[in-house]
């Protein structure tokens, strides 16, 4: 069985800051990951994903993620912190034909 | 391009209630998929549906939640009757291809049920 867990329940930095969301997954088989984020009173879109290839993975707004293997990690960066950026954040792990998401991450920009 | 759309956004009613949340998936989408969220628990998987047929029930809570999709373009999540602790968002979600292979789930904006 696949899993996704999110270090972190709530993170806050500063505007312009570096933002670092933590994901680790357990999977079996090579695994596809994805974060999606969800704004206050919104359902969850898609930021980015990784199935095969490239290990850096780069999606909207700025954000990008890159699989490590050998550390079993799936970690969400942005360079610069913006006060738009101030949502949730889901990873997830797809096994079978369902995604599995970690418990999410409370982003809070600081201005 | 119309997205996913849920009906009702927000739903308060009493204990012992039926309630019945709808959803319209994606025109051309074969996948749908119905989460819960809460506090506690995130985001849950209940069911999911390809070409209409129920594939996985394992997270339905119990047999007060029933799910239908009687056409590609409708799925209905009922509970009855209604407890305090089925307090949540309900999301649905859609997807093409029959399986969530890219990943790539389409949200509605979720009905928010509130049992008193």
């Amino acid at each position: 069985a696949q899993s996704v867990t999110q270090l972190g329940s709530h993170v806050s930095v500063s505007e312009g800051a570096l933002v670092l969301l933590r994901c680790n997954y357990s999977s079996s088989v090579p695994p596809y990951l994805f974060w999606y984020v969800q704004y206050p009173n919104q359902g969850l879109q898609l930021l980015l994903k990784y199935t095969t290839g490239a290990t850096l993975v780069k999606g909207i707004n700025g954000f990008e993620a890159e699989f490590k293997k050998s550390e079993t990690s799936f970690h969400l960066t942005k360079p610069s912190a913006h006060m738009s950026d101030a949502a949730e954040y889901f990873c997830a792990v797809q096994g079978d034909e369902k995604l599995t998401f970690g418990t999410g991450t409370r982003l809070t920009i600081i201005p | 391009d119309a997205g996913v759309i849920q009906s009702p956004r927000h739903e308060v009613t009493e204990m012992g209630q039926e309630v019945t949340l709808r959803c319209k998936p994606i025109s051309g989408h074969n996948s749908l998929f119905w989460y819960r969220q809460t506090m506690m628990r995130g985001l849950e998987l209940l069911i999911y549906f390809n070409n209409n047929v129920p594939i996985d029930d394992s997270g339905m809570p119990e047999d007060r939640f029933s799910a239908k999709m009687p056409n590609a373009s409708f799925s209905t999540l009922k509970i009855q009757p209604s407890e305090p602790r089925d307090s949540a968002v309900y999301f649905c979600a859609s997807s093409l291809k029959g399986t969530p292979t890219s990943g790539e789930l389409f949200f509605g904006e979720g009905s928010r049920l509130t049992v008193l």
